[in-house]
């Protein structure tokens, strides 16, 4: 149980152009899923937080125009990269937050991570 | 001083080794911790979960949170080199919305 899947996986695009990533939870409901980006070597970072039916809530320095997430329904969640550059090249992962898991609660499981790059 | 602080490593064992995680938490309220473990280019696994003081074990993972000292670690027995990863910790108090992710301590187990 408590699969998250992502799609897609990876995704090559010209400068300018809009990239949407689909982040599902496949067997869980999800009212609470996150969406982090990872530099190579580097730590994870968080990027919003979207809880379904409001608006996403969005960590300093990022900037909501650019990253449009909208999460519809307790199982959907989409980030939309907007006019993407190549500093944007980067490793996106959501990550989905059950009420009860397997063994507590809160638990947090992420997507496989989409990988785009922008040239 | 950082919420969540994991030494960075890397850190390094012999095969068949104890390979012990540290994490120390900056926020009293803490209930939820949590240990990851992410390969090289994936995305993190949840491998662990711990709510009370004390020990946890599943398999070779053991969990240790002790909320007074603001301390949680993870113990890996038996070290594989398969568990050469990179571990993070994370932490949520009830209030939060998110949990809040150290940056990881990079582990690799020599055969």
């Amino acid at each position: 149980g408590a699969v998250v899947s992502q799609h897609p996986s990876w995704v090559i695009c010209k400068s300018g152009t809009s990239v949407k990533i689909e982040c599902r939870s496949l067997d869980f409901q999800a009212t609470t899923m996150f969406w982090y980006r990872q530099f190579p070597k580097q730590s994870l970072m968080l990027m919003a937080t979207s809880n379904e039916g409001s608006k996403a809530t969005y960590e300093q320095g990022v900037e909501k125009d650019k990253f449009l997430i909208n999460h519809a329904s307790l199982t959907l969640s989409t980030l939309t990269v907007t006019s993407a550059h190549p500093e944007d090249s980067s490793f996106y992962i959501c990550s989905a937050r059950t009420l009860s898991g397997r063994a507590g609660y809160n638990e947090q499981f992420f997507g496989p991570g989409t990988r785009l790059t922008v040239l | 001083q950082k919420e969540v602080e994991q030494n960075s490593g890397p850190l390094s064992v012999p095969e068949g080794a104890i390979a012990s995680l540290n994490c120390t938490y900056s926020d009293r309220v803490s209930q939820s911790f949590f240990w990851y473990r992410q390969y090289s280019g994936k995305s993190p696994e949840l491998i662990m979960s711990i709510y009370s003081n004390g020990d946890k074990e599943d398999g070779r993972f053991t969990a240790q949170l002790n909320k007074a000292s603001q301390y949680v670690s993870l113990l890996i027995r038996d070290s594989q080199p398969s568990d050469s990863a990179t571990y993070l910790c994370a932490v949520k108090n009830t209030n939060a919305g998110k949990s809040t992710f150290g940056d990881g301590t990079t582990l690799t187990v020599k055969p």
